[in-house]
């Protein structure tokens, strides 16, 4: 298996921008996780889905930040508009129902100019 | 909610030396404590974890102990060496799988040889 896939792993934009970031979990996990790294908050989970389903996004900043599963294989995250204290590194994580154990994927660096 | 508090912020050790770091969280209903290792520029992976029926679990040179009375949970590294140099963190959830994680703020180890 390939992992937890994100994309684009770099993002640079200029603030204003709409920014969508794409994660496609580990084939057969029921749950999928965003989260958010930076220096000063440290790691924040955003959103979580189970089965394609938002179960919590308490996480999520503000309206500006939106997320979506259409299916088993594929989740985005976006922001719109996208704003200098935007930048961060997202990750995205999937584990099954069976375990806990979250893997997560190479994250996405976004630069928000 | 949760909250996790993550003890300290960075430990220098040479190498060889043990290394300890301290966790407490708050929510008593919290049961599944997983500890993650990442390194400069790459994603969180999981190194141990254990589970609220579980007093201490090692892995070789890796160990966590969990006090659930006194609500805090600590890995202990044994025999450093320097590719242990890197951010660890610890996390609580209520367990279920998928339930979310709460994570510390993560403890910069540097290993010196």
């Amino acid at each position: 298996d390939a992992g937890v896939i994100q994309s684009p792993r770099h993002e640079v934009t200029e603030m204003g921008q709409e920014v969508t970031l794409r994660c496609k979990p580990i084939s057969g996990h029921d749950y999928l996780f965003w989260y958010r790294q930076t220096m000063m908050r440290g790691l924040e989970l955003l959103i979580y889905f189970n089965n394609n389903v938002p179960i919590d996004d308490s996480g999520m900043p503000e309206d500006r930040f939106s997320a979506k599963m259409p299916n088993a294989s594929f989740s985005t995250l976006k922001i719109q508009p996208s704003e200098p204290r935007d930048s961060a590194v997202y990750f995205c994580a999937s584990c099954s129902a069976s375990t806990d154990t979250q893997y997560f994927g190479p994250g996405t660096r976004l630069t928000v100019l | 909610g949760e909250n996790v508090e993550q003890h300290p912020s960075t430990l220098s050790v040479q190498e060889g030396d043990s290394a300890v770091i301290k966790c407490t969280y708050s929510d008593s209903a919290s049961n599944y404590f997983p500890w993650y290792k990442q390194e400069l520029g790459k994603r969180p992976q999981l190194i141990i974890d254990i589970r609220s029926n579980v007093g201490e679990k090692k892995d070789q040179r890796i160990a966590v102990t969990l006090n659930k009375t006194a609500k805090h949970f600590s890995l202990h590294i044994t025999e450093t060496q320097p590719e242990d140099s890197a951010v660890y963190f610890c996390a609580a959830s209520r367990d279920q799988a998928g339930t979310a994680l709460i994570f510390g703020k993560g403890t910069t180890l540097s290993v010196s040889s």
